[in-house]
């Protein structure tokens, strides 16, 4: 299947910092992403989706001042926790979605795990 | 009710068991469906897709019924690798719509 990276893994951050996640399509161009935040025995759940050279669409109740997400090419989008704070602590998943499938198959990135000091 | 529902669990097996989720949905226009897998700390990956009636890949089977608007997952002879949470997801609208997933432990 294809193939999505997620940049960084891992990050431990202070509270009132900002924290910018990188997602990038390896094998294919991607117009649209997405990206989920999922709680511990919880599903995913979606925040955003993100269309390359135009604005995000946003969730209800997801705050877009909050979540900074940019798509500036075919291959990355970006979402950054601006002033995050241990709330914002959770595992976040992006997904794209390769235009020459037809049925809608998302590919997942591995995830970054932030905590929030 | 819930866009798509799913039983949590979690399902305690023994090695070899055969074991069935089932997942239900609302909306009745859905063509297409699929189950992730997801392990601990990890992200989804792809299990299976389904567009007709029903799909079968090796140990695995899913099953679709338009009519009662449920989809099933079936695994045979399960493995201690087959513990991990099952995500019934549904596209809607250009999005996914998961359920909360299904918890599975294979014991030996």
């Amino acid at each position: 299947g294809a193939v999505v990276s997620q940049h960084p893994s891992r990050v431990i951050c202070k509270s009132g910092t900002s924290v910018k996640i990188e997602c990038r399509s390896l094998d294919f161009q991607a117009t649209t992403m997405f990206w989920y935040r999922q709680f511990p025995k919880k599903s995913l759940m979606l925040m955003a989706t993100s269309n390359e050279g135009s604005k995000a669409t946003y969730e209800q109740g997801v705050e877009k001042d909050k979540f900074l997400i940019n798509h500036a090419s075919l291959t990355l989008s970006t979402l950054t926790v601006t002033s995050a704070h241990p709330e914002d602590s959770s595992f976040y998943i992006c997904s794209a979605r390769d235009p020459a499938d037809s049925q809608e198959t998302q590919y997942f990135g591995p995830g970054t795990r932030l905590l929030v000091l | 009710r819930k866009e798509v529902e799913q039983d949590p669990g979690p399902f305690n097996v023994p090695e070899g068991a055969t074991v069935a989720f089932n997942c239900t949905y609302s909306n009745s226009a859905s063509q297409s469906f699929f189950w992730y897998r997801q392990d601990c700390r990890k992200e989804p990956k792809l299990l299976m897709s389904v567009y007709s009636s029903g799909n079968e890949d090796g140990r695995f089977t899913a099953q679709l019924n338009r009519a009662s608007q449920y989809i099933s997952l079936l695994i045979r002879d399960s493995k201690l690798s087959d513990s991990a949470t099952y995500l019934c997801v549904v596209p809607q609208g250009g999005k996914l719509i998961f359920g909360q997933g299904t918890e599975l432990s294979v014991k030996p």
